[in-house]
């Protein structure tokens, strides 16, 4: 079976663009989480969506959403891009709601100058 | 902020010896997982342990986990090359709705051969 996997591996976008990243689950797994992690830092916690609906959300602002469609797969969008944003996003899926490992995919590496 | 902070930030040891890496964290948890990053790529799975356990095997990991003192450690016992890369404990809370994580700065190792 495959793994997680994302697109675009990398990405490089200037300061006011918009981004979608994609992500899509191991087949079977339900839930779909997105993290941010910063040069140096352990990653933070953006998004969970489960069956399609959003069942947590991290400390950012509301230039960040996203979606999950009916085959699981997510988007993660960030609007108004700062020169912060960059980093590499990371998507996750697991198999339940809560209290189970997570997979992580290989990430997208967002540049934004 | 950080629910999780790894100790040291950085070891470096030969080839055989055995590493040890602590976390320590801050409110209570559901459970306490372990995730190895290579060169800034996706994490991968180590190990689970939730909060009603004391310690976990799974090959050349031990875990260990201590819910008075709020800690954990991982050790790699007969390290080799390949486990160099970053380590990071990630706890997941019980008042959580979902699954998610709260990760620390990591744990970077070497092994030198």
């Amino acid at each position: 079976d495959a793994g997680v996997t994302q697109s675009p591996t990398h990405l490089i976008k200037t300061r006011g663009q918009h981004v979608t990243l994609r992500c899509s689950p191991i087949s079977g797994h339900k839930s779909v989480s997105w993290y941010q992690q910063v040069l140096g830092q352990g990653p933070q916690f953006i998004f969970q969506y489960y069956e399609k609906e959003e069942r947590g959300r991290g400390n950012f602002p509301d230039r960040f959403s996203a979606r999950q469609f009916p085959n699981y797969s997510s988007e993660l969008n960030v609007n108004a891009l700062l020169l912060g944003d960059s980093a590499l996003y990371l998507c996750a899926s697991s198999l339940r709601l809560r209290g189970n490992e997570q997979y992580f995919g290989p990430g997208t590496r967002l540049t934004v100058t | 902020s950080q629910q999780g902070e790894e100790d040291p930030q950085a070891l470096s040891i030969q080839e055989g010896e055995n590493a040890t890496m602590n976390c320590s964290y801050k409110t209570s948890i559901n459970n306490l997982q372990w995730y190895r990053q290579n060169s800034g790529r996706g994490l991968v799975h180590l190990i689970l342990i939730r909060s009603n356990e004391r310690e976990k095997h799974s090959g050349r990991l031990r875990v260990t986990l201590d819910t008075s003192k709020k800690s954990s450690s991982l050790l790699i016992t007969a390290s080799r090359a390949a486990d160099t890369a970053s380590y990071f404990c990630a706890t997941g809370l019980p008042n959580n709705a979902g699954n998610m994580l709260t990760f620390g700065g990591g744990t970077r190792l070497m092994v030198k051969p």
